[in-house]
């Protein structure tokens, strides 16, 4: 299966910071490659799906790029409500996620 | 508006079955999509453990292929998730998601927490 690494695991930003969270696949998966964001308690929300395509209703602040095996999701200006934790996840094979990355409070 | 909603036990008992159904309602599981179950231990990240096509095709995480099976009911409009021989370790919170190769998981379900406790 192929495995998923994100980067950071956590970091501390505040409200108006760019935001920048990598991941990358053990293979290259072309662009099937979505990001989510999770808060506390509640399920995953879906962002972007085939690596840079904007879930609807989501902020434009929230971007993603790549393609292959190294991916980037970036949120410019970051707001009170961003402070979750983020997956990417494959969909070139059997669905895989990586482990998260927590974006706090600094 | 489509919507998912897990049901099953919440308490299932070491070695025993796990069992839960996903019904969905706003769109008919026979017009396409494939149908998921994902799994998040407490304080941990996700697990994806399966997927389903309306027609029957599946598609198993290789770590839990021997003990997982993935059922779909398009009478019922549900879809259903049976884990054997569960342990602590499948402690977690389960979630169902419509999912497609090009557009990711798109609609979940609240999610349904199940202890695995004697």
């Amino acid at each position: 299966d192929i495995q998923m690494t994100q980067s950071p695991s956590s970091l501390s930003a505040s409200v108006g910071d760019r935001v920048t969270i990598t991941c990358r696949a053990s293979q290259s998966i072309s662009s099937f490659l979505n990001w989510y964001q999770q808060k506390p308690g509640k399920a995953p929300n879906l962002l972007i799906y085939g690596a840079s395509s904007l879930q609807s209703g989501v902020p434009s602040r929230f971007s993603g790029s790549g393609s292959g095996t190294d991916f980037t999701l970036t949120i410019t200006s970051l707001q009170p409500e961003d402070f979750a934790t983020y997956y990417c996840q494959q969909s070139y094979s059997t669905p895989t996620f990586g482990q998260g990355t927590k974006v706090e409070i600094k | 508006q489509v919507q998912l909603q897990e049901s099953g036990p919440g308490l299932v008992k070491p070695s025993e079955t796990l069992s839960l159904t996903c019904a969905v309602s706003g769109y008919s599981i026979s017009r396409g999509y494939y149908w998921g179950w994902i799994r998040q231990p407490p304080g941990k990240g996700l697990e994806w453990i399966g997927i389903i096509y309306h027609s029957g095709s599946i598609s198993y995480n290789p770590s839990l292929n021997s003990r997982v099976t993935i059922s779909v009911d398009t009478s019922k409009n549900q879809f259903s998730l049976r884990l054997s021989s569960v342990t602590v370790a499948d402690t977690a919170i389960y979630y169902c998601a419509r999912y497609s190769r090009s557009a990711g998981a798109d609609y979940w379900g609240q999610g349904t927490l199940v202890t695995v406790s004697s």
